[in-house]
Order: C-alpha cells, then sequence, then structure tokens
C-alpha cells in the first residue's frame, strides 16, 4: 500500500540531546514538508524539500535541521538549540505542483524530559 | 500574511443532523486553494475537501459540503447525517498559488463532538 510512514510514535529525548525523526513515502511525491504542531493550535510549517538534495526553511526552522538524500526520505533533526521541542511533528509529502494535494503522515509525538 | 481564523473552538452535533464548521481567512490574493482536513484521535490529518478559489462552484465530498464566499473570505464546511465517526478535530488551510513553498496555513481548529 502507498503511504507516508514516520517512526518512532513516541519519542522522549532529554536535554541538551538531538534527535531524529524519520520520515518516508512510497508515493513518488517530489516534494515533503515537516509541520509542527502545539496544543490548541494549527500546524506550522519547519522545512520543506521540493527535490532531492534541496530543502527550504519554513515559518519556524530554528533549532531544526533536515536532509534529503533520497526522494523517499526526509528526516527531521531537532537540536538541542530548540527551546521548546515538545510538540507532535508530522510530516507530509506532495507531487510538489501547485495545484496539488498534501498527504500527511501518522506523526511523532516528542517529549522533552 | 495569510492568516486563517476559525472561531468555534468546539461544536456539537446531534447523530444524523447537519452541522456547520466556519473559516475565514485573509488574504490579498486573488488565486489560492482552501481545504479542510479532519484530524481523528490517531492523529492523522485527512483530507476531507479542497477548493480552487477560482471556482464559483462549491466542492462536495458525499456527505460534505462547503459554502465558499469568495467576498467575504468565508469557506465553511457542512457535515449532513453527522455520525460518529465524524467526532474528531477538523482544519481549515489555506495555500497561495504564488507561495514557491506551496505551504498550507492552518486555522486554530473546531473540535467536533458528535452525541449518539
Amino acid at each position: 500500500d502507498g503511504g507516508i510512514t514516520q517512526s518512532p510514535k513516541y519519542l522522549f529525548r532529554k536535554e541538551g540531546q538531538n534527535v531524529t525523526l524519520s520520515c518516508e513515502q512510497n508515493l513518488n511525491h517530489d516534494a515533503m514538508y515537516w509541520y509542527r504542531q502545539d496544543p490548541g493550535q494549527g500546524l506550522r510549517l519547519i522545512y520543506y524539500s521540493q527535490i532531492v538534495n534541496d530543502f527550504q526553511k519554513g515559518d519556524i526552522a530554528e533549532g531544526y535541521s533536515v536532509s534529503r538524500e533520497k526522494k523517499e526520505s526526509f528526516p527531521l533533526t531537532v537540536t538541542s538549540a530548540q527551546k521548546n521541542p515538545t510538540a507532535f511533528y508530522l510530516c507530509a509529502s506532495s507531487i510538489g505542483s501547485r495545484w496539488d494535494t498534501q498527504y500527511f503522515g501518522p506523526g511523532t509525538r516528542l517529549t522533552v524530559l | 500574511a495569510q492568516t486563517v481564523t476559525q472561531s468555534q473552538p468546539e461544536m456539537s452535533v446531534q447523530e444524523a443532523e447537519t452541522v456547520t464548521l466556519s473559516c475565514t481567512y485573509d488574504t490579498s490574493e486573488s488565486d489560492y486553494y482552501l481545504f479542510w482536513y479532519k484530524q481523528p484521535p490517531s492523529r492523522q490529518m485527512i483530507l476531507v475537501i479542497r477548493q480552487e478559489a477560482y471556482k464559483q462552484q462549491n466542492a462536495t465530498e458525499n456527505r460534505f459540503s462547503v459554502n465558499f464566499q469568495k467576498a467575504a473570505k468565508s469557506f465553511s464546511l457542512k457535515i449532513s447525517d453527522s455520525q460518529l465517526g465524524d467526532a474528531a478535530m477538523y482544519f481549515c488551510a489555506y495555500r497561495s498559488r504564488m507561495d514557491s513553498s506551496y505551504k498550507l496555513i492552518f486555522g486554530s481548529g473546531t473540535r467536533l463532538l458528535v452525541r449518539p
């Protein structure tokens, strides 16, 4: 079945640690996105990539980093520079045109201990 | 900058009845896309319906339909014959045709409760 997978479902991080969230898609989509969701709020864009080996900052990129070495994969690293990383993280992908729809993965809940 | 506002934090509907969720947005652009996403307790975002701003006809998907009022910058979602499985958070989202990021701008969401 085609879709987007994210792992792990739950992730716990100690202060000062970097952690990496995985996002994989087998939809053959060119574009991929990372969003952050905080309680009582909608999603906000962290990073996006429209093609392999290229990515751009979104609205809240500080303290995060990404890579796009393969079309199927777009991992997100939450660094120790991110001051308030506890949130729900959603990965999405789309064909990559102005007319398309973004499809979302099941998300990762990150908690800082 | 564009903004999306959902003024109803929570709505309640009796099973089998109809409910309308409100969404307004602010933009200076004339061409854009609007979406409604559903987020059930599993928290995965599911596309419910989409509307292209250049189309005057309101989009419909089975029991879900929208009332798109471009001049008023309003995009409400109507759910007919509500079912227990419709209980979820609903998010309205905007996407510019001019923004090269193709990013979605979300409202803060409306929690829909369905009473049996």
